[in-house]
């Protein structure tokens, strides 16, 4: 099974500073890669996706971007961060059996712009 | 595009007592897989049970069972002796079945909140 390692767990960045967020996953190879942000109350949005190293897309504008160097590394970035960039932000990875297990989940990062 | 919606904010049930939680969704594919999400104070997202759209029988994962009614695009998630620890918000979501990079959309969640 899957296991992705998300950090850091909480950050809290002031304006306009930058922002790096990794994911890693394990138990798997050539998995899809998906960044999500959930704000307060809100249900989960998704940000970026990508389906292998170097293939990025975008689902929705905004001050963020994403990389993936590796097979199993996805980075979450800004260079200067907004205060409407607050939220929690999931890595999810969907590998091999991924037409019938839906998604595993990092466990986030709780992302506060002052 | 895909659209799923569930129309209950909160929910609240008594402890051993049984709830159901609603959700729609608009497709116009026939194949698709659909899914519940349970998503605890801790923030980490776990599946709940997952339903294939060409299957006819109703998935059941323990004390959690679907209704899934696929004329109707209805899912709903009934959790049956309800405890303690499944206070957690629930997420339903959609995910079509031509594989490569098709992307889950998600309702925006029902909390639940689970009385002793």
């Amino acid at each position: 099974s899957q296991t992705i390692h998300q950090w850091p767990a909480t950050l809290v960045q002031p304006v306009g500073s930058p922002l790096s967020l990794e994911c890693t996953v394990e138990g798997t190879s050539n998995p899809n890669l998906y960044w999500y942000r959930q704000a307060a109350g809100r249900g989960l949005q998704l940000l970026f996706y990508s389906v292998g190293i170097g293939q990025i897309s975008s689902e929705v504008p905004q001050n963020l971007s994403a990389s993936r160097p590796q097979d199993r590394q996805f980075i979450l970035s800004s260079k200067k961060l907004l205060l409407s960039d607050s939220g929690f932000y999931l890595c999810a990875s969907e590998g091999t059996g991924r037409d019938q297990d839906g998604y595993t989940f990092g466990s986030g990062t709780r992302l506060t712009v002052v | 595009a895909q659209t799923v919606t569930q129309s209950q904010p909160e929910m609240s049930v008594q402890e051993a007592e049984t709830v159901t939680l609603s959700c729609t969704y608009d497709t116009s594919e026939s194949d698709y897989y659909l899914f519940w999400y349970k998503q605890p104070p801790s923030r980490q997202m776990i599946l709940v049970i997952r339903q294939e759209a060409y299957k006819q029988q109703n998935a059941t994962e323990n004390r959690f069972s679907v209704n899934f009614q696929k004329a109707a695009k209805s899912f709903s998630l009934k959790i049956s002796d309800s405890q303690l620890g499944d206070a957690a918000m629930y997420f339903c979501a959609y995910r079509s079945f031509r594989g490569g990079s098709e992307k889950l959309v998600f309702g925006k969640g029902t909390k639940l909140t689970v009385n002793p």
